[in-house]
């Protein structure tokens, strides 16, 4: 069973450039989480999806940050403009939304540098 | 103010001993879920162990375990025989609601390193 597919792995961009990560959850799951991390920080949660229905996106940092989800076995979180403070790993993570003890399975990550 | 308070930075554990991670948590919920996850040094987060608050038993899952006492709001992780492959960060995370689909805040987590 494939787990959370995220691309790309990497991204290096200059400043200003659009930036798209994207990620296939796995297959049933119904709820799709972006989550960031960076050394001060943590593990923050920028927005999730419950059935391709964003229920929360308080955490998107500002509206250079937007995410879509248009179907199931897809989402996109997309930084335009992009600044050198968003450098971070993003993850997306999937999880089975009426399952209690459902825990969040989590992509490689994408690791984003912005020069 | 923080919901999930993971008060030890760095823990150093001798191998095949037993190590504790502390986690404490804040909220109003009656209902919630808290998880351990683990993130080696190549980055992915692993999820090890789940306590439900309506849970009587203590989660156990092989070599982990949670010391859950409602009461004082700590999910504790105890490792027992450490490994050196248990070298990682471990984050507690805490999901409320009763409906599971809401999101799960996180810990700053615990960096464990385990001696040989």
């Amino acid at each position: 069973d494939a787990g959370v597919i995220q691309s790309p792995r990497h991204e290096v961009t200059e400043m200003g450039q659009e930036v798209t990560l994207r990620c296939k959850p796995i297959s049933g799951h119904n709820s799709l989480f972006w989550y960031r991390q960076t050394m001060m920080r943590g593990l923050e949660l920028l927005i999730y999806f419950n059935n391709n229905v964003p229920i929360d996106d308080s955490g998107m940092p500002e509206d250079r940050f937007s995410a879509k989800m248009p179907n199931a076995s897809f989402s996109t979180l997309k930084i335009q403009p992009s600044e050198p403070r968003d450098s971070a790993v993003y993850f997306c993570a999937s999880s089975f939304s009426g399952r209690e003890r459902s825990p969040l399975h989590f992509g490689n990550g994408t690791r984003l540098t912005v020069t | 103010a923080q919901k999930i308070t993971q008060t030890q930075p760095g823990m150093f554990v001798q191998e095949k001993e037993a190590v504790t991670l502390d986690c404490t948590y804040d909220t109003s919920d009656q209902s919630y879920g808290l998880f351990w996850y683990k993130q080696p040094s190549s980055g992915e987060m692993i999820f090890l162990i789940y306590q439900g608050s309506y849970d009587e038993q203590n989660a156990t899952e092989g070599r982990y375990s949670l010391n859950f006492q409602k009461a004082r709001k700590s999910a504790n992780l105890v490792i027992s025989a450490s490994q050196l492959g248990d070298s990682a960060m471990y984050f507690c995370a805490m999901r409320e609601g009763r409906d599971n689909a809401g999101k799960s805040t996180f810990g700053d987590g615990t960096t464990l390193t385990v001696k040989p």
